[in-house]
């Protein structure tokens, strides 16, 4: 079954601390893996996407890995800011026919905190 | 600005009363959809065009119709809306297939 599975599910931390977010899937034939922020009451916005060659990628403070061997992705941000706090969602692409299909996951609802 | 819009933003109906939620973008993107997001189960496609007079069920279509006439207009039909739809619904748009997304700031929908 195509599963993506986050955890943890909610993270409090320190202003101006690192945190990382996991993110686990069992998807196949698999397409890329997209983090996406979304803040409370909004839609979410992309924040990095990855391939199946690509291991790492950055966008400012955000860093995601992937091992495609392992079936694993990582968030990491680093000093954190108060405006970090949203929910982080991983979502991964499959191949499925001529389109490709979106399997979502739960997110981790992070709060940073003064 | 590229943006895509949505209206309502929140709103308010009793079971049974159809209702229908407005979804526009500006960026010329042939790819739209429609999702549901609901406490503890995430984000679901409810429906998905592809492009102009192309449309797809997702995963949650029970309950919902869509139309796509022109590029920039997806709109979303509950006929008979039902309790169990209340949700934060949002609109998404790209440039081809499910790849990077552009989310409306969604709508709030309360169905009693």
């Amino acid at each position: 079954k195509n599963q993506v599975e986050q955890s943890p599910q909610s993270l409090i931390i320190l202003e101006r601390k690192n945190c990382t977010l996991q993110c686990n899937y069992t998807v196949s034939p698999f397409s890329n893996l997209r983090w996406y922020k979304q803040d409370t009451g909004r839609g979410p916005v992309s924040l990095t996407i990855m391939t199946f060659s690509e291991n790492t990628k950055s966008n400012g403070r955000y860093t995601a890995t992937l091992d495609a061997d392992t079936k694993q992705s990582s968030l990491h941000i680093t000093a954190s800011q108060l405006s970090d706090s949203a929910s982080y969602i991983c979502v991964v692409s499959l191949y499925a026919g001529n389109n490709r299909k979106l399997i979502w996951g739960l997110g981790t609802s992070l709060a940073v905190n003064p | 600005e590229a943006q895509v819009t949505q209206n309502p933003r929140y709103l308010i109906t009793v079971t049974g009363k159809k209702l229908t939620v407005t979804c526009s973008q500006n960026m010329n993107h042939e790819y739209m959809s429609w999702y549901r997001q609901d406490p503890g189960l995430g984000l679901r496609q409810i429906y998905y065009s592809m492009n102009v007079e192309v449309t797809d069920k997702g995963d949650v279509p029970e309950g919902y119709k869509v139309s796509r006439k022109e590029k920039r207009n997806f709109p979303l039909i509950l006929e008979s809306p039902s309790p169990n739809q209340t949700s934060l619904y949002f609109c998404a748009s790209s440039h081809e297939g499910p790849y990077e997304q552009y989310f409306g700031p969604g709508t709030r929908l309360t169905v009693t």
